[in-house]
């Protein structure tokens, strides 16, 4: 079963930059596949952060960055603020799945 | 732009079918190029693709859901829906609509999620 592994919490303190990792394997980031990353805001739904790689939606803050390597992609948050306290998901196709494959998230806590 | 907004019993019996409709507003569901998509999160935990259809109906599901989901769309409606069979309390779950751009496999949509709960 095909995962995409993020790691569980991060943290840091206002203003600092933080990074966020999502590794896959060669059936989704590997075989080059598109990663794209959501913020979820306590008791919201998702909201897309990020898409293919390292595009801001219209209205994310140029704060936001993605990028992707290998079989590995990273989101950083740089000048880290308080509304940013939220769970971050990566997601990529998968073709073992044939569709969408989400991580399994991260906590972000502002110190 | 485009919203999203999920209906449906917020509380359905084990074996039961849990049926959900999504309605699509600010855009018509048919116009082309967008997937439409059912997403869910149980609680306290990650989210799970369940399945996308295209407007002319064709359908793609989650291997691990597939002998009891059925996603169709209502164009005239400017709706898509969801059924799954047999539900369990593993079922409990909120349950997301969102659209997905046909140049992409990303959700940039998203209603704003139904809590289902499966029990007796």
């Amino acid at each position: 079963q095909s995962v995409l592994t993020q790691p569980p919490s991060v943290s840091g303190a206002p203003g600092q930059r933080v990074t966020i990792s999502c590794t896959g394997s060669s059936s989704n980031i590997g075989a080059g596949y598109d990663v794209h990353w959501y913020q979820q805001l306590p008791g919201t739904a998702p909201k897309l952060l990020i898409y293919g790689n390292n595009n801001r939606p219209s209205g994310v803050p140029d704060r936001f960055s993605g990028s992707k390597s290998g079989t590995s992609a990273s989101l950083a948050i740089s000048g880290l603020q308080a509304e940013d306290e939220a769970d971050y998901y990566c997601q990529s196709y998968d073709s073992s799945l044939s569709g969408p494959l989400f991580g399994g998230g991260t906590k972000l806590t502002v110190l | 732009q485009v919203q999203l907004q999920e209906s449906g019993p917020g509380l359905v019996k084990p074996s039961q079918t849990l049926s959900l409709t999504c309605t699509v507003s600010g855009g018509s569901i048919s116009s082309g190029g967008n997937y439409w998509s059912w997403i869910r999160q149980h609680p306290g935990k990650g989210l799970e693709w369940i399945g996308y259809i295209y407007y002319s109906g064709s359908t793609y599901y989650n291997p691990s859901l597939k002998s009891r989901v059925t996603i169709s769309v209502d164009t005239s409606k400017n709706q898509f829906s969801l059924k799954l069979s047999s539900v369990t309390a593993a079922d409990t779950a909120v349950y997301y609509c969102a659209s997905v751009p046909g140049s992409g496999s990303y959700s940039d949509y998203w209603g704003q999620g139904t809590l289902v709960t499966v029990s007796s």
